[in-house]
């Protein structure tokens, strides 16, 4: 069964402090992989998506890595901000290219606190 | 300016009824999604569709209804054979399946 899980489930960090979120995935074949910002009350927006042959890409203060032998990626935040505060969600495509392929995270809680 | 559009922003309904959900985008993309977000759960498919008059099921159909009449709109109907409809509900639609979904801003379905 294709399963996407994400850790931690919730973090607290302090203004202008960097951190790292995790995303372990068991999607087999795989097609490709993204970050999704997710505001309360709002829909996901994307950050960056990779592919099987990407290891890292990086959108402003966002950074994620790929390592497709673990099924292992990272999203890091740089210097973070007040309006970082959201839900950060890892979204795998399997190969076939069918919307049934797409299998969610549960995402990441992170709060930023002044 | 180019987007997807959701209404209302919040829907409240009775037990029983069928509510009608809707979902817009001038993007000019072919597929377009339902999701369901429950508090602590990924996005589950509801139903999807990658062209105009064709559409599929998705993971948690039952209880739910869809047409697509026309590329731009995919409305979602939420009836009343769905046992547990509260939920915020997301739109998505991509050039294809396999790329980039952009997101509309949600429905916060309340039942009362």
């Amino acid at each position: 069964k294709n399963q996407v899980e994400q850790s931690p489930q919730s973090l607290i960090i302090l203004e202008g402090k960097n951190c790292t979120l995790q995303c372990n995935y068991t999607v087999s074949p795989f097609s490709n992989l993204r970050w999704y910002k997710q505001d309360t009350g709002r829909g996901p927006v994307s950050l960056t998506i990779m592919t099987f042959s990407e290891n890292t890409k990086s959108n402003g203060r966002y950074t994620a890595t790929l390592d497709a032998d673990t099924k292992q990626s990272s999203l890091h935040i740089t210097a973070s901000q007040l309006s970082d505060s959201a839900s950060y969600i890892c979204v795998v495509s399997g190969l076939s290219g069918s919307a049934r392929q797409l299998t969610f995270g549960s995402g990441t809680q992170l709060t930023v606190l002044p | 300016d180019g987007g997807i559009t959701q209404s209302p922003k919040y829907l409240f309904r009775k037990e029983g009824q069928n509510v009608t959900l809707s979902c817009e985008q001038n993007l000019n993309h072919d597929a377009m999604y339902w999701y369901r977000q429950d508090p602590g759960q990924g996005l589950r498919l509801i139903y999807y569709s990658q062209i105009v008059n064709d559409f599929q099921k998705g993971d948690i159909a039952e209880g739910y209804s869809v047409s697509r009449e026309k590329k731009e709109s995919f409305p979602l109907t939420v009836t009343s054979a769905q046992k547990n409809p509260t939920a915020f509900y997301l739109c998505a639609s991509s050039i294809g399946t396999n790329t980039e979904a952009f997101f509309g801003q949600g429905t916060r379905l309340t039942v009362v």
